[in-house]
């Protein structure tokens, strides 16, 4: 069974960091594409960022870009969303989200999609 | 503001239908046949209910269909439920690793 885990969600200053996990399991995670999206409170879903199945490229919304990163750690099966210099714009749930596939070449679709984690940036 | 435009709301009775659209252009929705749409309950995570414009994932019932013509899909509940009151989002293939979402639609039973 396909599961998604999200942790790391906590009450940060503006200006802070935090990192998200996302620890996987039932699938193959060297494989899959995976995302993380955001739901602002009240607000729509937000794509975030993408890590291709191959671990190398990577993709940024132009809100998050230059100050999130993300990586994995294939031995524990963990995907992670770097967040620096956050602001209290950037509260949210946190999603993590499978995509069907290594990348996003036509049909791309999420999958599965963990439970979220909020992050509150205030001071 | 969403690259693809839903309506913010939409209601029906239990047993009645209900369809939500989504409008895009012909650089997403009308260029490409890969829509999809996501239901996501108050308080839950999302979930792929329909893909590829009308292709159902496993596990979902045949109540949900889709559907598209030119730069607009539309997403049809048949036989309302209660447990069909939530949020859907649509989203396009845009071509070069890119997916475009639509804003979201809060569907109500009454």
């Amino acid at each position: 069974e396909v599961q998604l885990l999200e942790s790391g969600g906590a009450l940060v200053q503006p200006g802070g960091s935090l990192r998200l996990s996302c620890a996987a399991s039932g699938f193959s995670f060297t494989y899959h594409a995976m995302n993380w999206f955001r739901q602002a409170p009240g607000k729509g879903l937000e794509w975030v960022s993408s890590l291709g199945g191959g671990g190398i490229s990577r993709y940024f919304a132009d809100s998050v870009k230059g100050r999130f990163t993300v990586s994995r750690d294939t031995s524990m099966n963990t995907h992670y969303l770097q967040m620096n210099y956050l602001r209290p714009e950037d509260t949210a749930v946190y999603y993590c989200a499978r995509l069907d596939d290594s990348w996003c070449r036509g049909s791309c679709n999420f999958d599965y999609w963990g439970r979220g984690t909020l992050v509150t940036v205030s001071s | 503001q969403s690259a693809l435009t839903q309506p913010p709301s939409a209601s029906g009775s239990p047993g009645q239908s209900v369809t939500i659209s989504c409008t895009g252009t012909s650089s997403d929705v009308g260029l490409y046949n890969y829509v999809s749409w996501y239901q996501q309950p108050p308080g839950k995570a999302p979930k792929l209910v329909i893909y590829d414009v009308n292709k159902r994932p496993s596990g979902v019932p045949d109540r949900f269909s889709g559907s598209k013509s030119g730069n607009t899909a539309s997403l049809t509940v048949s036989g309302l439920q209660a447990e069909d009151e939530a949020d859907y989002y649509c989203t396009s293939y845009a071509g070069g690793n890119k997916v475009v979402f639509g804003g979201g639609t809060k569907v109500t039973v009454l």
